[in-house]
């Protein structure tokens, strides 16, 4: 079946420090791929997605590219804010919109 | 605010009680999904409906549970009997009808199971 496997958190960082978060997954064919976002106190929102092998998905200086050949969608941000402290979860989408999710990784910027 | 709303936001009920969430999606939105998310843990698929048809249910979504969407707009999902381990955070999402497109979810509904 399809999976989803985050990077074990919480991730804690300076402000202005480069971010990775990893992410792989398991699937038939190729899904759709996902990333996440969840504010402390709010909703999931997606954060930037991409649809096909070699996508790059972008958004508030974050990105992720589609990566078939290692089956992976790391998260980056080359320079963290304190506003980015959240809870990031990557996720794929099947073809009748089934989101699987991750675990989820906490992130904590400090001034 | 993604134009998903949920009703209730917070639920606090004892064991045995039944409850009924809310759901409203976005107006023009076909598909309409419940997760369920556990302390620490990503969201879970429960069920999935395209209008008023539900099509899709997770082996999660035990007898005590049964959602509807009378008129293919807003949904409900019950739990009967609850259980402690009942309690976690019901979202529901909502989407056009195409898998290529975001799936915009509600703020959930926070469970507490006494």
């Amino acid at each position: 079946g399809n999976s989803v496997t985050q990077m074990e958190g919480p991730v804690t960082l300076s402000e202005e420090a480069f971010l990775t978060i990893n992410c792989t997954y398991t699937a038939t064919g190729y899904p759709s791929l996902f990333w996440y976002v969840q504010y402390p106190g709010e909703g999931l929102q997606l954060l930037l997605k991409a649809t096909k092998a070699d996508d790059k998905g972008s958004n508030k200086g974050f990105e992720a590219t589609y990566r078939k050949e290692t089956t992976s969608f790391h998260l980056e941000k080359g320079s963290v804010q304190v506003s980015d402290s959240a809870v990031y979860f990557c996720a794929l989408i099947t073809s009748y919109g089934k989101l699987t999710f991750g675990q989820g990784t906490i992130l904590t910027v400090h001034p | 605010d993604t134009g998903v709303s949920q009703d209730p936001r917070h639920k606090i009920t004892k064991r045995g009680q039944n409850v009924t969430f809310r759901c409203d999606p976005i107006s023009e939105h076909n598909r309409l999904y419940w997760y369920r998310q556990t302390l620490g843990q990503g969201p879970e698929f429960l069920t999935y409906f395209q209008n008023e048809a539900q099509l899709e249910k997770s082996r999660l979504l035990s007898d005590r549970f049964s959602a509807e969407r009378p008129k293919g707009s807003f949904s409900t999902l019950e739990i009967q009997r609850t259980e402690q381990g009942d309690s976690a955070m019901y979202l529901c999402a909502s989407m056009r009808d195409s898998a290529q497109e975001t799936q915009y979810f509600g703020p959930g509904t926070r469970l507490l199971v006494l």
